[in-house]
């Protein structure tokens, strides 16, 4: 069965500074997608950027980045120039690429210090 | 606009009394999922719809069920609820069930049970 590990529980980072979220992953799977989700305080759950595991380039979008390590089952997300709207639950997930079924890790809150 | 609305946001009811949560969407999506999620944990999922057929989790309790009556609507009827069930309660949509489908995710329902 596939896992995803999020460590750590919550962390925090200046306003316009850089945060890094760590994340790991399990499977047997040589096709599969992971994502990050971001999920504001009573607000819905939106997606970050995702990842395609057979693509080596790490994607990107805006402010956002990934550190995608294949062989080491390693996705950690970049937030370049942290924003008090970046406040909130960041979940790392993973997708077999037969079914689009998620497997979340348990999240980690982020707060954005002024 | 919203794309994936959930009614009510805020649901109370009683140990026992039967109560329907509410998930409609525009984006014409083929697959519509629901997830509990408790506090501070990731998101399980429930069950799926792609179209009719109807996809349950192996753990989910019998006590949960879910009607999809067109496309657009989808619902959760938990039957006898107990003190556990309170949760968040997040519908989702995504076009079909490959894993590179990115998931839409509605604001959620939060259930209370006294």
């Amino acid at each position: 069965a596939q896992t995803v590990t999020q460590s750590q529980p919550e962390m925090s980072v200046q306003e316009a500074e850089t945060v890094t979220l760590s994340c790991t992953y399990d499977t047997s799977e040589s096709d599969y997608y992971l994502f990050w989700y971001k999920q504001p305080p009573s607000r819905q759950m939106i997606l970050v950027i995702r990842q395609e595991a057979y693509k080596q380039q790490n994607a990107t979008e805006n402010r956002f980045s990934v550190n995608f390590q294949k062989a080491a089952k390693s996705f950690s997300l970049k937030i370049s120039d942290s924003q008090l709207g970046d406040a909130a639950m960041y979940f790392c997930a993973y997708n077999p690429g037969a079914n689009s079924k998620l497997t979340f890790g348990k999240g980690i809150t982020l707060s954005v210090r002024p | 606009d919203a794309m994936v609305i959930q009614n009510p946001r805020y649901q109370v009811t009683q140990f026992g009394k039967p109560v329907t949560l509410s998930c409609s969407q525009t984006l014409n999506h083929n697959v519509m999922y629901w997830y509990q999620q408790k506090s501070s944990q990731a998101p399980k999922l429930l069950f799926h719809y792609y179209d009719k057929d109807f996809n349950n989790e192996a753990d989910t309790p019998d006590n949960f069920q879910s009607r999809r009556p067109n496309t657009s609507f989808c619902f959760l009827d938990i039957r006898s609820p107990g003190l556990g069930d309170a949760a968040m309660y997040l519908c989702a949509t995504s076009r079909d069930l490959t894993g590179r489908n990115i998931q839409y995710f509605g604001a959620g329902t939060r259930l209370s049970v006294l």
